[in-house]
Formats: C-alpha cells, structure tokens, sequence
C-alpha cells in the first residue's frame, strides 16, 4: 500500500520567505509527526498530531513555525520568514494511533534557505 | 529533559564483520526503544522493544533491551555492503499524556567490501 508522501523533495527558497512544507500520512493513521534533521543532526522532534486532540507544538523551535492537519489526515507544515539555520531535511512521520510508536517515514523534504 | 546517546558515532569494518551498536537513554515514563536504519532521507523501521532481557531478531539483525541500565545494543553478524546506513535509536515516552520519540544522533555504519 501507499507509505508516507511528502511535497516537495526539495525546496530552496530565499532567505525572508515563507515556505509551505506536505505530508500526506498512510490512510488510516490517526497519529502524525513533523521532524527536522539538520546536517550530521539526530531527528528533532517539531509537532505531533493525534486524532482531533490539540497538537503538541513542544518541539516547534519558534513562533515562525506553525503546522496545521485539516480533516485528520493531510498535515502543512509553514515557516514564515525563513532563516538559514531552517536549512534541514523535515521529515514526516505517520502511526496508527498515537499510542503506537511503530512510526513509518516520509522521504522528507530538503530544504535549503539561501 | 529527555536524553538519547548512541555510540559509536560512526564504524567502518570489513564485509562479514560481526558489529555492535550501542544506545543509552534517560527518558520520562519510558515506553518503548526502537530502532530504525536511515540510508538515504526517510529512516526505515527495524525493532521495537518495550521488555528487558528479550531479543528481537530478524535475519542478521537482532536487539536487544535492558530497562535497568537503561541501555540497548543492536547486533549485526555477517555484515554486508548493503548495511551501510545510519542506524537511529530512538525512545518513546510519554510525558502528559502525550507520546513522542526521542532519537539520537546516531551511528554511521560503513562496511568496506
């Protein structure tokens, strides 16, 4: 069956944009998670989606990051005002439920703010 | 805070070499450790264990977990190129009712034919 997708697989934008990242989880999993993993960096964990519950925005590093879920299953993660230190590979990540740490991976999006 | 560290940060050895990958952990209400190999951007999944003292296997790779030293090792026997990867530890806890994983930073294996 279809896996995680994300879009694009690599964006490069210019320092001061806004960039819109895509996940589209595996059908069925109510559990989602945005991941940052910057050069010879381990996965930072950003947000996490669980069914209709209010998302943990812990990890998200400032207020110029913010990530919506519309309708349980497509997430958009946006970063206004980019930075080069926004450059990382984002990783999308989807589980059946959020009590399931079984996590299947996107192929992530690269992004490199110039 | 919740703390991941995995040794060695990276291993070359010869093809057929047996090797052994280290994680330590420091977590809130532990729930389970896994491990997932990343070779290019999407990290594939290899294990999870929730119980100490029981290993996973699965063809050469095996793993297994101790919840008192709060540790794991994964073990690869008869290495082959196609094992070249990062190998992440990662461990779930939970923390308010909410569940997350903390990874490390990993271990770049690279086997040499």
């Amino acid at each position: 069956g279809a896996g995680v997708s994300q879009s694009p697989s690599n964006k490069v934008t210019e320092k001061g944009k806004d960039v819109e990242l895509r996940c589209d989880p595996i059908s069925g999993h109510t559990a989602l998670y945005w991941y940052r993993q910057s050069l010879g960096q381990g996965l930072e964990f950003l947000i996490y989606f669980q069914g209709n519950s209010a998302p943990d925005k812990s990890g998200l590093p400032s207020d110029r990051f913010s990530a919506e879920r519309t309708g349980g299953s497509v997430s958009t993660l946006t970063i206004q005002r980019t930075q080069q230190e926004d450059s990382a590979v984002y990783l999308c990540a989807s589980s059946l439920s959020g009590q399931s740490y079984e996590q299947y991976f996107g192929p992530g999006t690269r992004l490199t703010v110039t | 805070e919740d703390k991941v560290v995995q040794s060695p940060l990276s291993l070359v050895v010869h093809e057929g070499d047996t090797v052994t990958l280290n994680c330590s952990y420091e977590v809130t209400n532990f729930r389970s450790l896994l491990w997932y190999k990343q070779e290019k951007k999407a990290p594939t999944f290899l294990f999870m264990l929730t119980s100490s003292g029981i290993e996973k296997k699965s063809g050469r790779l095996s793993s297994i977990l101790d919840k008192k030293e709060l540790f794991s090792i994964l073990n690869i026997t008869a290495t082959q190129t196609g094992d070249s990867a990062v190998y992440l530890c990662a461990v779930g806890g939970s923390n308010f009712g909410n569940e997350k994983l903390t990874f490390g930073t990993g271990t770049r294996l690279t086997i040499i034919p």
